[in-house]
C-alpha cells in the first residue's frame, strides 16, 4: 500500500518557469490538500480538495493553481515560478472527512532560482 | 481566527530525562493532533485528541488535552535517541481549516 505518493522528489526551476507538482493517492480518501513548509513557519495551506470535484482556497494561494482530476489524483502547478515560491510541498490526504486526520506523502523540494 | 503556538522551538535533551512540549491555541477547538517529522521526511500522525481530559500514550510519548486552559501538551518519558525529530501540533473547530503550530525541534544527546 503506496499511501499518498508525490512526484517529482526534487526540482530545480528557473525564475517564470512552470510546473506542475503530481499528486496522487490510493487509500480511497475524499479530501486531499497540498501545504508549503518553510523555515519556522510549520506548515501553511496552499488549497485543498474536500471531495472530487471540489476545490477551494487555503492560507497562501496566491501564484498556484490545483487540479482535482479525479478521487485519487490532486494536482498543483506553479504557472510563472517565483523565487519566493521555494519550498518543500507536501500532498496529504483524510479518509474521515475534510480536517480528519491527514496522511502525508513524502514531499517535493522545489528550489525556484 | 485560529492561532498556534509550540513552546519551546528547540529543545535538546539527554537521553532518559523526561521533557513536555507545550501547544496553546487561541480558540476553540475539537480535534488536536500531534505529528512528527524526521528530518528530510514526511509527516506522520501520533495522536488524534478529541476531547477534554483526553489522554493518549504510545510507547514513551504521552499526549493530553485540557480545552478549558487551550492547552496540549506532548510528555515525553526516559527520552531515547530515537525519538529526535520535529513535533508538530494541528487543531481545527468545525470546517475550519488545520492550523499548524510552528514545530518544536527535539534533539535527544546520548
Amino acid at each position: 500500500n503506496a499511501g499518498v505518493t508525490q512526484t517529482p522528489k526534487f526540482q530545480v526551476l528557473k525564475t517564470g518557469q512552470s510546473m506542475t507538482l503530481q499528486c496522487a493517492q490510493d487509500m480511497n480518501h475524499n479530501s486531499m490538500y497540498w501545504y508549503r513548509q518553510d523555515p519556522g513557519m510549520g506548515l501553511r495551506l496552499i488549497y485543498y480538495s474536500a471531495s472530487e470535484g471540489t476545490t477551494d482556497k487555503g492560507e497562501v494561494p496566491n501564484g498556484y493553481n490545483v487540479s482535482r482530476l479525479n478521487k485519487r489524483e490532486f494536482s498543483l502547478r506553479l504557472e510563472s515560478a517565483a523565487p519566493s515560491q521555494t519550498s518543500v510541498y507536501f500532498c496529504a490526504s483524510s479518509e474521515e472527512g475534510i480536517w480528519t486526520e491527514a496522511f502525508f506523502g513524502q514531499g517535493t523540494r522545489l528550489t525556484v532560482v | 481566527e485560529l492561532k498556534v503556538e509550540q513552546n519551546p522551538l528547540f529543545l535538546s535533551m539527554q537521553e532518559g530525562k523526561n521533557y513536555t512540549i507545550y501547544c496553546n491555541y487561541s480558540t476553540t477547538s475539537d480535534r488536536l493532533y500531534w505529528y512528527r517529522q524526521d528530518p528530510g521526511k514526511s509527516l506522520e500522525s501520533l495522536f488524534v485528541l478529541l476531547s477534554n481530559g483526553a489522554v493518549k500514550q504510545e510507547g514513551r510519548l504521552m499526549a493530553s488535552l485540557d480545552t478549558k486552559a487551550r492547552l496540549s501538551t506532548l510528555h515525553i518519558t526516559a527520552a531515547v535517541h530515537d525519538l529526535s525529530a520535529t513535533y508538530f501540533c494541528a487543531l481545527t473547530f468545525g470546517n475550519e481549516k488545520l492550523t499548524f503550530g510552528t514545530g518544536t525541534r527535539l534533539t535527544i544527546i546520548p
